[in-house]
């Protein structure tokens, strides 16, 4: 059975920096398209970054150059590292399995993890 | 960049009637539509993909159609489940381009 679980979340001053970290079950990390998508307190689902199978990374224009999307195959772990946080990037974070092998739908979702960047 | 617009915001629909969720796309996605449902405080769930191909474990009273820029998700019998917040999603240009939908809210009439 294929579980994504999500942990590193939390409360975080502006300009700090947090880890995100995604264990993932029933298939390995690199054998997928992976990726984060988060969403703001009621509003809808924006796509934050992407790790492909052979380990290139994207990013949305939102967060280039502050976060970086990383795995540990060893771990079987997916990562997010974000860095210069700023309140707009306040949001539940979702780590998810992209379907297919050659990019498709996000077929898993992991339960999600709460950022929130306040003073 | 490729804009996904859903319609309504809204919809307001009794039980056991039948709903239709409308998606567009700013440019031809072919047949690469996914949906999903999100209810409160819970992770979205992949329903549709392929535009019209039911993911697993998903009733049949859920069904998708529609290519390249218009799309629907009808839902044939209302159950109290279904009212929930729905999203299209558009995989054709992947990535670095994976634009979802505003959502549309699916509430009881």
């Amino acid at each position: 059975e294929v579980q994504l679980v999500e942990s590193g979340g939390g409360l975080i001053q502006p300009g700090g920096s947090l880890r995100l970290s995604c264990a993932a079950s029933g298939f390995t990390v690199s054998s997928n398209y992976m990726s984060w998508v988060r969403q703001a307190p009621g509003k809808g689902l924006e796509w934050v970054s992407l790790i492909f199978t052979g380990g290139s990374t994207y990013y949305a224009d939102s967060v280039k150059g502050r976060f970086t999307i990383s795995r540990d195959i060893s771990k079987n772990t997916l990562y997010l590292q974000m860095n210069s946080l700023r309140a707009e990037d306040t949001a539940v974070y979702y780590c998810a399995r992209v379907g297919g092998s050659n990019g498709g739908p996000i077929d898993y979702w992991g339960q999600g993890t709460l950022v929130t960047v306040s003073s | 960049e490729i804009v996904m617009t859903q319609s309504p915001a809204t919809l307001s629909v009794s039980p056991g009637e039948r709903a239709t969720l409308s998606c567009r796309a700013s440019q031809s996605v072919s047949s690469n539509l996914a949906w999903y449902q999100q209810k409160p405080g819970q992770a979205p769930r992949l329903l549709i993909y392929g535009a019209s191909i039911r993911a697993t474990g998903i009733p049949a009273r859920f069904s998708g159609s529609g290519s390249g820029t218009e799309f629907t998700l009808t839902i044939s019998i209302l159950q109290s489940e279904d009212f929930a917040v729905y999203y299209c999603q558009q995989y054709n240009k992947w990535p670095p381009q994976v634009t979802f939908g505003q959502g549309t809210r699916l509430e009881i009439k």
